[in-house]
């Protein structure tokens, strides 16, 4: 199965700063098959991004997708307040789909 | 109002039996193919069981295969987790999602979750 590594594991930011958040996987993903997924303390995952870059609906422009192969970035330009929260990324190229670990993005 | 809402969770013993129950709501359940995803305390997200809209197509993870059963009633839009031979490592949060593309399994749709604990 295809092992997916999120770094860092916790990221330290004010609101209004710019958040990188990156996803690597251990074999190359096909059609840029990965997802994103926001998790707010206590609730169920949101879908953020699918097709390594295509925002769900709903999702403000203030978070993209980018990256293909083994190297994906989930890039939030300005936090807000409600945006402090884990973040997974998840490949469905292959069966299993499998999860990374997660990112917590913290108020610093 | 589009939601998914599980039922079914709760304390079982090791060895034991649960049934997990998620209904949808809001959007035509039978068009689109379901999951369950669990996630134990503290841990991240693990895929556990998809099954296609007309239920053609199962799948299940090697760490639930023999013991979880997923099944769907179209006509009561619900989906079923049973989960047999109930071990530690299977107590977490239950999520059921949605599948919103045939064949692309990222999933736009998730229940609040139901805890299942699994204890002596």
């Amino acid at each position: 199965e295809i092992v997916l590594t999120q770094s860092p594991g916790t990221l330290s930011l004010s609101p209004g700063e710019r958040a990188t958040l990156s996803c690597r996987a251990s074999q190359s993903i096909s059609t840029n098959y990965l997802a994103w997924y926001q998790q707010r303390p206590g609730q169920a995952p949101r879908l953020l991004i699918h097709g390594a870059s295509t925002r769900a609906a709903g999702i403000p422009d203030r978070f993209s997708g980018s990256g293909s192969g083994t190297d994906f970035t989930l890039t939030i330009s300005r936090l807000e307040p409600g945006d402090f929260a884990v973040y997974f990324c998840q490949q469905y190229s292959s069966t299993p789909p499998t999860f990374g670990q997660g990112t917590k993005v913290e108020i610093k | 109002e589009v939601q998914m809402l599980e039922s079914g969770g709760g304390l079982v013993q090791p060895g034991g039996s649960l049934g997990l129950s998620c209904e949808a709501s809001g959007f035509t359940f039978s068009n689109y193919g379901v999951t369950w995803v669990r996630q134990a305390p503290g841990r991240g997200l693990e895929w556990v069981s998809s099954i296609s809209k007309s239920s053609t197509y199962i799948y299940v993870a090697d760490s639930v295969k023999g013991r979880f059963t997923v099944s769907r009633d179209n006509s009561k839009n619900t989906l079923y987790l049973q989960m047999n031979s109930l071990r530690a490592d299977d107590t977490a949060v239950y999520y059921c999602a949605r599948i919103l593309v045939s064949g692309s399994w990222y999933f736009d749709l998730w229940g609040r979750g139901t805890p299942v604990t699994v204890s002596s």
